[in-house]
């Protein structure tokens, strides 16, 4: 079945440090791939997307690209601030369309 | 998401008892989802809809039931509480037509703590 993976956290960087969340994923055919941002006591946002292989999704600063030979939708932040201290979680809709496979969520807090 | 709301946002009950939560959408989507969240697991789907007359299981059913009142509208209910079900539910929608890998959108969650 699909699975998504993302690296252990929690992550913990200074104010305008480069972040990097990496995300692989299994899934037959060719998923849709999401990374979604939680703030503290807030659902889920959606925070960017990419629908076919080699899309880079961008939004608020970050990047994310589906990379198919990897398997891989990394997410990246050139310089972070302490108001993207959050859950970051990604997520495909593969095989059975219309449903989320999520990873388990990266804590990210941002130090001034 | 302003357009995906849920009631109640916070509840606590007893073991045992019968709750009902509440989900409506002005989203005009097709399909509705249900998830629970508990830490270091991420989200897992509980019964998700694609219309009015089409409700289906997802991974972790058991000790749920879901009630599709209106293509706006999608209540989850727990029969009997237990302690385990303590967590963070969402409610989702999505469009099919809309051709955008089907994204969902999340309501602001409910939480809820059974003793």
């Amino acid at each position: 079945g699909d699975s998504v993976t993302q690296m252990e956290g929690p992550v913990t960087l200074s104010e305008e440090a480069f972040l990097t969340i990496n995300c692989t994923y299994t899934a037959t055919g060719y998923p849709s791939l999401f990374w979604y941002v939680q703030y503290p006591g807030e659902g889920l946002q959606l925070l960017l997307k990419a629908t076919k292989a080699d899309d880079k999704g961008s939004n608020k600063g970050f990047e994310a690209t589906y990379r198919k030979e990897t398997t891989s939708f990394h997410l990246e932040k050139g310089s972070v601030q302490v108001s993207d201290s959050a859950v970051y979680f990604c997520a495909l809709s593969g095989t059975s369309y219309g449903k989320l496979t999520f990873g388990q969520g990266t804590i990210l807090t941002v130090h001034p | 998401d302003a357009d995906v709301t849920q009631t109640p946002r916070n509840r606590i009950t007893k073991t045992g008892k019968r709750i009902m939560l509440e989900c409506s959408q002005t989203k005009g989507h097709d399909r509705m989802y249900w998830y629970r969240q508990d830490p270091g697991l991420g989200l897992r789907l509980i019964y998700y809809s694609f219309d009015v007359k089409d409700i289906n299981k997802g991974e972790i059913s058991d000790g749920y039931s879901v009630s599709r009142q209106a293509q706006a509208k999608f209540s989850l209910s727990l029969e009997s509480a237990i302690p385990n079900q303590t967590a963070l539910y969402f409610c989702a929608t999505s469009d099919r037509a809309a051709g955008d890998g089907d994204t969902q959108y999340f309501g602001p969650g409910t939480r809820l703590t059974v003793l």
